[in-house]
This record gives C-alpha cells, structure tokens and sequence, in this order.
C-alpha cells in the first residue's frame, strides 16, 4: 500500500525566513507523482506545486520549490520569505495513472508565520 | 479557470434524516470526481471514486449503501449520505479531476460541513 509521511505536526517560521516542510512516500510504482497542497483556515484545498516522478529537474513555483529525492522516496517543500499568508495546514500527496489519478495524503504539517 | 462548487456549505440535519450533498465544476468537464472526508485537524480521506455514465468505486470500508454517489453529467455528481447519524459528521470535500498543461490534476471544491443532530 502506498503511505505518505508528514513527520513534523508543526512548524513554525519568522516572517521572511525560510523553512522546509518534509515528506516521506512509500510505493513500488514507477510512473507517478506528488503534490504539495495547502489548506488554510477556509479549508480550500489549494495546490501548491507538483512533481512529476520522472522528471529530475525539481519543481519551483515562485517562493516555493521541492527537493525531490526519488532514490530517498523524499519530498520536501521549502518555503522561501515566508509571508503571514503563507500559515496554513500542508498537505502532502501522492498519486498514480495505474490507479486513476488517485491521491493519498499526509497527515499534514500545520506551519505558522510568526510576524 | 477550473472552478469546482460545492452546494450547500454547511448543512444541519437530524439523525436518520438524508442529506445530499452537490459538486460542480463550472467551467470544465470532469469524467472523474473525488469525494472525500476530513475530521477535525486529520487528513483528507478518499471516500469514493465518482466517473460520470458509471458507478462510483468506494475505497475500503467505505459503506457504499450510506453513502450514494451519482455522477449523472460531465459537470455534477452527488453524496448522498442516508440515515445520517452523529457519527457522519464531518468536512466533505469534493474533487475533479482536469487535464492541465499535459497531465491530469485535481481541483477541489470549498467542501461542506455536515452536522447531524
């Protein structure tokens, strides 16, 4: 069964730092990929940035960007110039073709912005 | 673009009562919809697996009679949760899934709070 590990419940960054949210997997597929979501207090599901497993090259999306070790079955988010907006509850997942585009989910880091 | 709604929001209803609840994407066509469930401060849950002309695929221990999926249009599919009791309370979160700049991703809908009483 493919698990996803989200192993810090909490984080807490100042305003303008960096901080890194990590993401462990496990699965025995080769073709699939991981996201990162964000949920704030709205509850709006919101996607962060996407990983394709077979591409190398680690996604970046503006102040956000992935450091994708596939040997290491690791993905972790790092948040650069961190905002207030940025608090929030992330998700990590992973999903699969083979299985419909399926997603599993982390039990998530909740990250605060201190000002 | 890739708007999904979720109708209603939030909904109070009483124990052995049913209630439906409706996931849209307005502005795209999704054959495959998600529903999920989320507790309190927990993780999101795949309940079911909804594909529009066909029946839904429920994870596992996911009782396909309480909770009926319908998935009658490109752009609408249904949660039925049936004799609600208190324990069914929960966030439900609907997902579509879209083709997006070469690959399939899921866009998710606002969610509804369901409350049974």
């Amino acid at each position: 069964a493919q698990t996803v590990t989200q192993s810090q419940p909490e984080m807490s960054v100042q305003e303008a730092e960096t901080v890194t949210l990590s993401c462990t997997y496990d699965t025995s597929e080769s073709d699939y990929y991981l996201f990162w979501y964000k949920q704030p207090p709205s509850r709006q599901m919101i996607l962060v940035i996407r990983q394709e497993a077979y591409k190398q090259q680690n996604a970046t999306e503006n102040r956000f960007s992935v450091n994708f070790q596939k040997a290491a079955k690791s993905f972790s988010l790092k948040i650069s110039d961190s905002q207030l907006g940025d608090a929030a509850m992330y998700f990590c997942a992973y999903g699969y073709r083979s299985s419909g585009d399926k997603l599993t989910f982390g039990t998530g880091t909740r990250l605060a912005v201190r000002p | 673009g890739a708007v999904v709604s979720q109708h209603p929001s939030w909904v109070i209803c009483k124990s052995g009562t049913s209630v439906k609840i409706e996931c849209r994407s307005l502005d795209f066509q999704a054959t495959t919809m998600f529903w999920y469930r989320q507790f309190p401060k927990q993780s999101l849950m795949l309940m079911a697996t909804s594909n529009e002309g066909s029946k839904a695929t429920y994870e596992q221990g996911v009782e396909k009679d309480k909770f009926l999926i319908n998935h009658a249009s490109l752009t609408l599919s249904t949660l039925t949760v049936t004799s609600a009791h208190p324990e069914d309370s929960s966030f439900y979160i609907c997902s579509a899934r879209a083709w997006t700049s070469g690959a399939y991703e899921q866009y998710f809908g606002p969610g509804t709070r369901l409350t049974v009483t």
